[in-house]
């Protein structure tokens, strides 16, 4: 079964530090790709980030980058030059068989 | 262009009723899906249409049911209402799966049952 493990419920950071989201991932697929999403509290969920397994460059949007190790089934968020519109719900997320399947889910909460 | 819609936002039952919430996808997307998010966790899949036929479904019970029109909206059926179906109710469109293009979301109904 395809399974996505975050293991922080709550993360917080400073107004422009750097912070690190994590997510692991189980799948004996070798062909796949990964997305971050975030949802504010408006609730919509807005795509973040994707990245290509078969692409050993990690992504990269912006102040957004992801760390995938392949062999080690990890796919983590780093978010740089944090702001306080950043504060939301991030969820990771690994698409099988025409259907996303959602990690638990990392609060980050941005203090000024 | 309009983004994905879903109506209503909120809506509260009783418990043994039935509700209808409703998709509608971005123009020319042809692929709609449908998630559970309890709080607290992560959105569980429970259908997923393409051209109007059903090409995955979740493990939900069978109280759950949903359908695609020609116009590719969408609507999701909930029978005999239980106090555990409480949750946000969220819609995905495509232009085809999951697989590889992205999915947007609408900003989902939150389903309250007394």
């Amino acid at each position: 079964a395809q399974t996505v493990t975050q293991s922080q419920p709550e993360m917080s950071v400073q107004e422009a530090e750097t912070v690190t989201l994590s997510c692991t991932y189980d799948t004996s697929e070798s062909d796949y790709y990964l997305f971050w999403y975030k949802q504010p509290p408006s609730r919509q969920m807005i795509l973040v980030i994707r990245q290509e397994a078969y692409k050993q460059q990690n992504a990269t949007e912006n102040r957004f980058s992801v760390n995938f190790q392949k062999a080690a089934k990890s796919f983590s968020l780093k978010i740089s030059d944090s702001q306080l519109g950043d504060a939301a719900m991030y969820f990771c997320a690994y698409p099988r068989a025409q259907k996303l399947v959602f990690g638990q889910g990392t609060r980050l909460t941005i203090n000024p | 262009d309009a983004g994905v819609t879903q109506s209503p936002t909120h809506l509260i039952k009783t418990r043994g009723q039935h509700v209808t919430l409703r998709c509608s996808p971005i123009s020319g997307h042809k692929s709609v899906s449908w998630y559970q998010q309890v709080l607290g966790q992560g959105p569980q899949f429970i259908f997923q249409y393409y051209e109007k036929e059903e090409r995955g479904r979740g493990n939900f019970p069978d109280r759950f049911s949903a359908r695609q029109f020609p116009n590719y909206s969408s609507e999701l059926n909930v029978n005999a209402l239980l106090l555990g179906d409480s949750a946000l109710y969220l819609c995905a469109s495509s232009s085809q799966g999951v697989q590889d293009t992205e999915a947007f979301f609408g900003q989902g109904t939150r389903l309250t049952v007394v």
